[in-house]
């Protein structure tokens, strides 16, 4: 059981540039959820999808946008990559009540 | 809509002292609450989880919270602290039917020997 899985663990991108984070879980969970975080300020919700073909924003979700095509995958787009995007990503997956499910992380540097 | 505020953004005790870590919560319904702990460069782990059920909620490591609703408040404690709980604590809240997990800015333990 591989709970969920992120990746690339680690992308340096030029100002400007566009990538997708990915992210996989395996549990059937309905919510799936993006979070940054930035030193000294937690982790902020960016988008987060309660099913397949739902998704809604978060606390902060300028420059970044997200689809759910399936249950299982929840990628996060950087259309226009800047520096203020340079942080630490976290997806989590959640089953309802349970605690959430977090993935180890991305660590992204825009230059 | 929910918030969570930890008063405290460090806390420095001494090993074999008591940990006291303070949350406090907003929420429009009955929430569910979390405390995570993430040691340096690593990802995040569940300490302990209420949902309704005890008031008093154990976890791992020696570490529990009391679910204090006339409060709203959620504080983590421990008897005797460790230098290996150093780490960031993180206080999350959750509303009725699990979603939209908030996470407080954290608190960053310091354990002096």
């Amino acid at each position: 059981n591989a709970g969920v899985t992120q990746t690339p663990k680690f992308q340096v991108l030029k100002t400007g540039q566009s990538m997708t984070l990915q992210c996989a879980q395996d549990m059937n969970h309905e919510y799936m959820s993006w979070y940054r975080q930035d030193p000294g300020m937690g982790l902020r919700l960016i988008h987060y999808s309660v099913g397949a073909g739902i998704t809604d924003q978060g606390e902060v979700p300028n420059g970044y946008n997200v689809s759910r095509s399936t249950t299982e995958d929840f990628p996060l787009r950087l259309l226009s990559a800047a520096p203020s995007q340079t942080s630490v990503y976290f997806c989590a997956s959640k089953g309802g009540e349970t605690e959430a499910f977090f993935g180890q992380g991305t660590r992204l540097t825009v230059v | 809509a929910q918030s969570v505020t930890q008063l405290d953004s460090h806390v420095s005790v001494s090993e074999g002292t008591p940990v006291l870590l303070r949350c406090n919560y907003s929420s429009s319904y009955s929430p569910s609450l979390f405390w995570y702990v993430q040691h340096p460069n690593k990802g995040l782990q569940l300490l302990l989880k209420y949902t309704s059920a005890a008031t008093l909620v154990k976890g791992i490591n020696g570490f529990e919270a009391e679910f204090k609703k006339s409060e709203t408040s959620f504080h983590l404690t421990k008897p005797s602290a460790h230098m290996s709980d150093a780490a960031e604590y993180f206080c999350v809240v959750s509303g009725t039917g699990g979603f939209k997990t908030i996470f407080g800015a954290g608190t960053r333990l310091f354990v002096k020997a």
